[in-house]
């Protein structure tokens, strides 16, 4: 079956750096979406990408977040200045396209990257 | 606005026992509910989803949800607990397509 890969699965960073977290999705799939788990807490939405550009993004995706398609392959997650607050497993996922009106959709996530800022 | 509360963060079962993983949903519009698993290093796993049509919806590895709107509730059951589903499981709702809410999880030990 088709997967969701990320790279690395653990990535320690000091507190101010920049860090950039890998995804490649499945192939055929045009929406791409971050995910983030704080340790012992909800599973938070980030991010949602289609078409090149971003098209919703939660209250947590402020200016330090960015993410971008930079081949047919790769969607990553940049975040320019890392707080200690930002370690967390961060999930990648990928979707079909949808027809109008179609909902409910099947994500597919991958296994996640661990990110630790010290 | 949407929320999930899942009761229970840490469910054990004998093995060959009922499961019986809780689900509570607030959404302002018709929901579209899922359940994922995930498996120690692993990603998140879509078992089931509901979205229209009949309430009762069967997912993979023998699990089904009903969806009850009267009781805004989810939950996730299968009659014969395995080993193997020992894992950590979330409800998901989503008012729009694609933005899920998920809840906090609950962690399911599978005793022997």
């Amino acid at each position: 079956e088709p997967e969701v890969t990320q790279t690395p699965s653990h990535q320690v960073t000091q507190m101010g750096q920049e860090v950039i977290l890998r995804c490649v999705p499945i192939s055929n799939h045009l929406y791409f979406y971050w995910y983030r788990q704080i340790l012992g807490q909800k599973v938070e939405f980030l991010v949602s990408f289609y078409n090149n550009e971003i098209s919703e993004k939660s209250e947590i995706f402020d200016d330090q977040f960015s993410v971008e398609r930079p081949d047919g392959s790769n969607f990553t997650l940049k975040i320019r200045s890392t707080k200690l607050e930002d370690s967390a497993m961060y999930f990648c996922a990928s979707s079909e396209a949808l027809l109008r009106g179609e909902v409910g959709e099947k994500l597919f996530f991958g296994s996640g990257t661990q990110l630790s800022v010290l | 606005a949407q929320s999930v509360t899942q009761l229970g963060s840490h469910v054990s079962v004998s093995e060959g026992a009922l499961v019986l993983l809780r689900c509570n949903y607030s959404s302002s519009v018709p929901p579209y509910l899922f359940w994922y698993v995930q498996y120690p290093n692993q990603g998140l796993q879509l078992l089931l989803k509901y979205t229209t049509g009949a309430t009762l919806v069967k997912g993979i590895n023998g699990f089904e949800a009903e969806f009850k709107k009267s009781e805004t509730s989810f939950h996730l059951t299968k009659p014969s607990a395995h080993m193997s589903d020992a894992a950590e499981y979330f409800c998901a709702v989503g008012g729009s397509a694609r933005q899920l809410t998920f809840g906090s999880g609950t962690q399911l030990t599978v005793l022997p």
